[in-house]
């Protein structure tokens, strides 16, 4: 089954200590994006990769940094997690030409305490 | 910058009833438009696009959309909702050509018996 997966699905931390999110997928796409998604704000787009080791900033960069090693995963790392970055993150990837359709994960629920 | 406008947070309809849900946007070039459904505890699913061509596009579920290019709209519309439609819908529009989406607020949809 095609699809994007995450984990984990929920977490709860505490301000400074480093955690990472993983994502991956099974259709062999070159774009990939994280995305936070927040009340009254819809979803905002924090880094994305457009293929192996090939990653730029979003709109809000700010506090996290992300890796591209091989063309199926592309974790999301937080070194040093604040409470402003609570929130709902999605993983969505995407072939490269043109615009297709991006496919989401299930959402990874944060709680930064 | 481009941006999207769900002016309604929240709709509540009967079941049966018809359902609009607005979307305008503010884009230089052509837009590439979207909406998405995001149900409780799910991701994002596709619901439909625009790209070229029809104004009128046709998506999953029995939703459909048209886009105004006078209005700078994009409504999401659907004859008869049903129960299962209750959820959270997002606006988008593709920025550059790197699938970047800029997503709405959403609206969230409520369905009343």
């Amino acid at each position: 089954e095609a699809q994007v997966t995450q984990n984990p699905r929920y977490l709860i931390t505490v301000t400074g200590k480093k955690l990472t999110v993983t994502c991956s997928q099974n259709m062999n796409h070159e774009y990939m994006s994280w995305y936070r998604q927040d009340p009254g704000l819809g979803l905002r787009q924090i880094y994305y990769s457009m293929n192996v080791e090939v990653t730029d900033k979003g709109d809000v960069p700010e506090g996290y940094k992300v890796s591209r090693k091989e063309k199926r995963n592309f974790p999301l790392i937080l070194e040093s997690p604040s409470p402003n970055q609570t929130s709902l993150y999605f993983c969505a990837s995407s072939l490269q030409r043109g615009y297709n359709e991006q496919f989401f994960g299930p959402g990874t629920r944060l709680t930064v305490l | 910058a481009q941006s999207v406008t769900q002016p309604d947070i929240h709709i509540t309809v009967s079941e049966g009833a018809s359902l609009e849900l607005r979307c305008n946007y503010s884009y230089g070039a052509t837009p590439y438009l979207f909406w998405y459904v995001q149900s409780p505890g799910q991701g994002l699913q596709l619901l439909l696009k625009y790209f070229s061509g029809d104004t009128l596009v046709q998506g999953i579920k029995g939703f459909e959309a048209e886009f105004k290019r006078s209005q700078s709209s994009f409504n999401l519309r659907k004859p008869s909702v049903h129960w299962s439609d209750a959820a959270e819908y997002f606006c988008a529009v593709g920025e550059g050509g790197y699938n970047k989406l800029i997503f709405g607020a959403g609206t969230r949809l409520a369905v009343h018996p």
